[in-house]
């Protein structure tokens, strides 16, 4: 069956940190970059990442750029986001999606939910 | 950075209503914009790509259109699972959404 599971999520206190995973499968993981994108309560979506199928090219938004590092484990299909340095508006449902042709979302897991709060 | 914006941000419509959705971005993506559904609690689901491309399973009364900087959303008779919040979004430059539009019972 081809899906993807994130899991990782929970609540964390201002400037604590979190690691998010994504496990793949159904598909070859490796062909695909991957991304997370993120929704907060009650908002629209935000692209935050994106990591190309070997690993060799990474993008980030400015939002994030230099507090959240995005990986993979192709052995594993395993898509991963650490994330630093959180803050409040951080709090969001953190989506892991595959683009077809590198470009467009046409698989989406359920989302995991990270809440940061004191 | 290039922004989308959406209109209207709600919409209100009765089942068998025609709707359109407005899309505009700030600098030109060609056709490289795609539209999703979103339902509360789920993920989005791909509902157009390449501004007028209809995916795979998606019901035909769903159509899209434009280039450039403005595009369409069309729901040609609008159907009870269609009550959703509908999203743009350009793979031009990077990847950006539009705020979103949700579509409620009139």
């Amino acid at each position: 069956q081809v899906q993807l599971v994130e899991s990782g999520g929970g609540l964390v206190k201002p400037g604590g940190s979190l690691r998010l995973s994504c496990a793949a499968s159904g598909f070859s993981f490796s062909d695909y970059n991957m991304n997370w994108i993120r929704q907060a309560p009650g908002k629209g979506l935000e692209w935050v990442s994106s990591i190309r199928g070997r690993g060799s090219t990474i993008y980030y938004a400015d939002s994030v750029k230099g507090r959240f590092t995005i990986s993979r484990d192709n052995a594993k299909n395993s898509l991963y986001l650490q994330i630093n340095s959180l803050r409040a508006e951080d709090t969001a449902v953190y989506y892991c999606a595959r683009p077809r042709l590198g470009w467009y979302f046409d698989l989406w897991g359920r989302g995991t939910l990270v809440t940061v709060s004191s | 950075d290039i922004q989308m914006t959406q209109s209207p941000s709600t919409l209100s419509a009765s089942v068998g209503d025609r709707v359109t959705i407005t899309c505009r971005a700030s600098q030109s993506i060609s056709r490289w914009l795609a539209w999703y559904q979103q339902k509360p609690g789920k993920a989005p689901k791909l509902l157009i790509y390449e501004a007028s491309t209809l995916e795979s399973g998606v019901p035909s009364r769903f159509s899209g259109s434009g280039s450039g900087t403005e595009f369409t959303l069309t729901i040609s008779s609008l159907q009870p699972d269609d009550f959703a919040t509908y999203y743009c979004q350009q793979y031009n430059t990077y990847w950006t959404f539009g705020q979103g539009t949700k579509v409620e019972i009139k």
